[in-house]
């Protein structure tokens, strides 16, 4: 089954790192995605990784993925204020050679105190 | 590139009325998907259309919704003689299928539905 779970909250100060975890529950995920969001926005895509990567940097942000436990986080390094907002996890799953739909977690709530 | 185009951004609607969202994909992407949000939840998935085709459609659309896309460009989402549990807000994505990056979907802001 597909099924996405996340941490509801995490409070950081301004420039300490911040780590959003994610488990999921499919081993047929091919792309794993993470995504931003805003109060009453909609949903920006921050990055995303491949299943058959262990990892992925990208500025700030950093991607870990251990497959064998299907844990995937994301760390952002010297975290700002402007980063507080709603972390989704997401995974699309091959199939019919095609991916379609993505399942979403539950969200984790990122509070930066100054 | 304007990015996915949501209208309207808000709705307010009273119980047994029917209402109408549009949504106008990233242009030349071929895939589109509407997806439903509920207050603390992960967006959900409910239909999409590969070109004007309607390829899948989720449990969560009862036979009191409807998607079209009629010309593989822009799509609508109908729902007849709404609920108060069909307010949520209704977000659209689009994408490329041939992107050698795999399915990446991208947000529209959303239509944030309130039924009275």
């Amino acid at each position: 089954g597909e099924d996405v779970e996340q941490s509801l909250f995490l409070s950081v100060r301004e420039g300490d790192s911040s780590v959003i975890n994610c488990t999921y529950t499919d081993s047929s995920s091919t792309y794993l995605y993470w995504y931003k969001q805003e109060p009453g926005a909609g949903l920006q895509l921050l990055t995303y990784i491949f299943s058959n990567m262990d990892m992925k940097q990208d500025q700030r942000l950093t991607v870990l993925l251990n497959k064998k436990d299907k844990h995937l986080s994301l760390r952002i390094a010297d975290t700002q204020t402007g980063d507080s907002a709603i972390y989704f996890c997401a995974e699309s799953i091959r199939d019919t050679g095609t991916a379609s739909k993505l399942t979403f977690g539950t969200g984790t709530r990122l509070q930066v105190t100054l | 590139d304007t990015g996915v185009s949501q209208d309207p951004r808000h709705k307010i609607t009273k119980r047994g009325q029917n209402v109408t969202f549009r949504c106008d994909p990233i242009s030349e992407h071929n895939r589109l998907y509407w997806y439903r949000q509920t207050l603390g939840q992960g967006p959900e998935f409910l239909t999409y259309f590969q070109n004007e085709a309607q390829l899948e459609k989720s449990r969560l659309l009862s036979d009191r919704f409807s998607a079209e896309r009629p010309k593989g460009s822009f799509s609508t989402l109908e729902i007849q003689r709404t609920e108060q549990g069909d307010s949520a807000m209704y977000l659209c994505a689009s994408s490329f299928t041939t992107s050698p990056k795999g399915n990446i979907q991208y947000f529209g802001a959303g239509t944030r539905l309130s039924v009275l």
